[in-house]
């Protein structure tokens, strides 16, 4: 059984601060990783991509992979009360299409 | 912009109601889509996967004659949820990869459709 998991919060942090979310995931085949921002009602949208172990940073976003912990996690800089919502991890396998859905993990950056 | 299309986004009818939920892939050709629901403040659920040209791949616990997918083009999967009733109440989302299988491409989510069966 394949597994993703997430701290399902509420994590709640300042205006400001950092925000840390963290991902642990249970296939070691696994190549890719994601990290999707959902909105209530909304649906989920795509905020980073990452496949190699190390850091991507991209705007006030930074996702970290350690394959070897089998670990990812994404770091929101100078969070805003707009980056509040529920933050998926995806990973998917190095066949098929299938992703692998953590069940999310709720922010609440407060002003 | 959206590279997924989904409607309608919000459908109310009554109890025994078919309804028909559409997803499209815009410029790009999508072989494999994906169906997910989510009950309000629960994590998304894979319901099943659609296959162009084949039969869907549901997930276990899933009713295929009660969620009937239809796969008939590259651009174009629909879901239909057959007699709904209140319990089939939820939030689809259908999602597509850009890329071929085995790429890195991330799936790309629909608006998703509000389902309200009364």
């Amino acid at each position: 059984q394949k597994e993703v998991e997430q701290n399902s919060g509420p994590l709640s942090v300042p205006e400001g601060a950092i925000a840390s979310l963290n991902c642990t995931y249970s296939d070691r085949g696994s190549q890719s990783f994601f990290w999707y921002r959902q909105y209530s009602g909304k649906s989920p949208e795509l905020i980073m991509s990452i496949y190699s172990n190390g850091d991507k940073e991209d705007g006030r976003f930074t996702a970290q992979l350690n394959k070897a912990s089998q670990y990812v996690s994404l770091l929101i800089r100078d969070s805003q009360p707009s980056d509040s919502a529920t933050y998926l991890c995806a990973v998917r396998g190095n066949y098929g299409q299938n992703f692998v859905f953590g069940p999310g993990t709720r922010l609440s950056v407060l002003p | 912009g959206a590279v997924v299309s989904q409607h309608p986004s919000r459908v109310i009818c009554k109890s025994g109601t078919s309804v028909k939920i559409e997803c499209r892939s815009l410029d790009f050709q999508a072989t494999t889509m994906f169906w997910y629901r989510q009950f309000p403040k629960q994590s998304l659920m894979l319901m099943a996967t659609s296959n162009e040209g084949s039969k869907a791949t549901y997930e276990q616990g899933v009713e295929k004659d009660k969620f009937l997918i239809n796969h008939a083009s590259l651009t174009l999967s629909t879901l239909t949820v057959t007699s709904a009733h209140p319990e089939d109440s939820s939030f689809y989302i259908c999602s597509a990869n850009l890329g071929s299988g085995g790429s890195n491409q991330p799936q790309h989510f629909g608006d998703g459709t509000r389902l309200s069966i009364l």
